[in-house]
């Protein structure tokens, strides 16, 4: 039952670097979603992918980009990492995007720009 | 649009006692919404969802939440706390196939 995985768990950047994150689900899920969550703010949506091979961009999509070769892998990738970036993220996949289909969530990724 | 608030940022209660979390949302149509669970350390756990078969929905673990249109809110309740209910909780709204939208919240801290 692993369902939603990410690594790495934990990660300390200094500012400038680079870094990816990944995501992979062994649930045959079409959609994919990072988010980032910050105290007192929930979740919000970074990009999201409704397939493979596609992308799109969410609520607060700026500093981050995305990629979707396959259907069991997202990947988020920070090109020069900023202190604003300093979060937990949150990887997410659904069956479908259709109102009742829930999102199933990975145990996130602690991330600490310096 | 859509948007959801939830009243309380902390709630604490003692076990054994009733929980009730409170949240609100705004929606130009038919909402879908749910309860999640964050345990520390953790990722979001699917509590609850209201699907519009019926407006009280029972959920896992002992908790549900009553969907009431008139006043727009889905609270999240359960009769009797336990220690392990100790999380944060967040209620989402999502309207036909736009993008989750989180509440900001509640931290409940259960008392022995």
């Amino acid at each position: 039952n692993a369902g939603v995985t990410q690594t790495p768990k934990f990660r300390v950047l200094k500012t400038g670097q680079s870094m990816t994150l990944l995501c992979a689900q062994d649930m045959n899920h079409e959609y994919m979603y990072w988010y980032r969550q910050d105290p007192g703010m929930g979740l919000r949506l970074i990009h999201y992918s409704v397939g493979e091979g596609t992308t799109a961009k969410g609520e607060v999509p700026d500093g981050y980009n995305v990629s979707r070769l396959k259907k069991q892998n997202f990947l988020l990738g920070l090109e020069s990492a900023a202190p604003s970036q300093t979060s937990v993220y949150f990887c997410a996949s659904s069956l479908f995007r259709r109102g009742q289909q829930p999102q199933h969530f990975g145990d996130g990724t602690r991330l600490s720009i310096l | 649009a859509q948007s959801v608030t939830q009243l309380d940022s902390h709630v604490s209660v003692s076990e054994g006692t009733p929980v009730l979390l409170r949240c609100n949302y705004s929606s130009s149509y038919s909402p879908s919404l749910f309860w999640y669970v964050q345990h520390p350390n953790k990722g979001l756990q699917l509590l609850l969802k209201y699907t519009s078969a019926a407006t009280l929905v029972k959920g896992i673990n002992g908790f549900e939440a009553e969907f009431k249109k008139s006043e727009t809110s889905f609270h999240l309740t359960k009769p009797s706390a336990h220690m392990s209910d100790a999380a944060e909780y967040f209620c989402v709204v999502r309207v036909r196939t736009r993008q989750l939208t989180f509440g900001s919240g509640t931290q409940l801290t259960v008392l022995p």
